[in-house]
């Protein structure tokens, strides 16, 4: 149980383009969603918390209007990378907690995705 | 904010050996996860500890929780090739949100 499937797995874009990232949680409700980024060799830093329902909360330093964050429904994030830019390549990955646990449930995270921008 | 120091960096075993690895966090955590990473691909949860001086085990991995709720530890005994990857710790400080902090991660090379 507790699975996350995060789509695509890789992606290749011009700059100057958006990327949409999905993660689903497939087999529980997710209030809340997690977006990281974690560049080579590097710990996983947070970008954002997704909210079912409501505005995603941004860490410092993230840009709200360059990291689109939708959370429409307890089963599905979409993270939208605008405008994006050489520096925006990374490895992006999402985890989600299920909804009918405490705080204290662990998370689960997608197998991430590889963004390129050339 | 919260921060963790995870070590040691990176670890060079021979296959059977027996592998430690810690974190510590400067607040108390109530929440303690173990995750392991594989290139390009996203990080699983091996071990959940939830309560001070709890000892988990999942097959040949043992973690435990500490006492002062600063600390814990990640066992791996008679290593095998497959263990080879990057272990994370993370953890919830008290009184915080569901967010983790996690630490940099103990890069493990296991030799045949």
């Amino acid at each position: 149980g507790a699975v996350v499937s995060q789509h695509p797995s890789w992606v290749i874009c011009k700059s100057g383009t958006s990327v949409k990232i999905e993660c689903r949680s497939l087999d529980f409700q997710a209030t809340t969603m997690f977006w990281y980024r974690q560049f080579p060799k590097q710990s996983l830093m947070l970008m954002a918390t997704s909210n079912e329902g409501s505005k995603a909360t941004y860490e410092q330093g993230v840009e709200k209007d360059k990291f689109l964050i939708n959370h429409a429904s307890l089963t599905l994030s979409t993270l939208t990378v605008t405008s994006a830019h050489p520096e925006d390549s990374s490895f992006y990955i999402c985890s989600a907690s299920a909804a009918n646990l405490d705080r204290t449930s662990p998370l689960h995270f997608g197998n991430g995705t590889r963004l390129t921008v050339t | 904010g919260q921060q963790l120091n995870q070590s040691p960096q990176s670890m060079f075993i021979q296959e059977g050996e027996d592998v430690s690895m810690n974190c510590t966090s400067s607040s108390i955590f109530n929440t303690w996860l173990w995750y392991k990473q594989d290139p390009g691909e996203g990080p699983v949860l091996l071990i959940a500890l939830y309560k001070a001086g709890e000892l988990t085990s999942n097959g040949r991995l043992t973690a435990q929780f500490g006492i002062t709720r600063k600390d814990s530890f990640l066992n791996i005994s008679a290593s095998i090739p497959s263990d080879v990857g990057i272990y994370f710790c993370a953890g919830r400080a008290q009184g915080g949100s569901e967010k983790l902090v996690f630490g940099k991660g103990t890069k493990l090379t296991v030799n045949p």
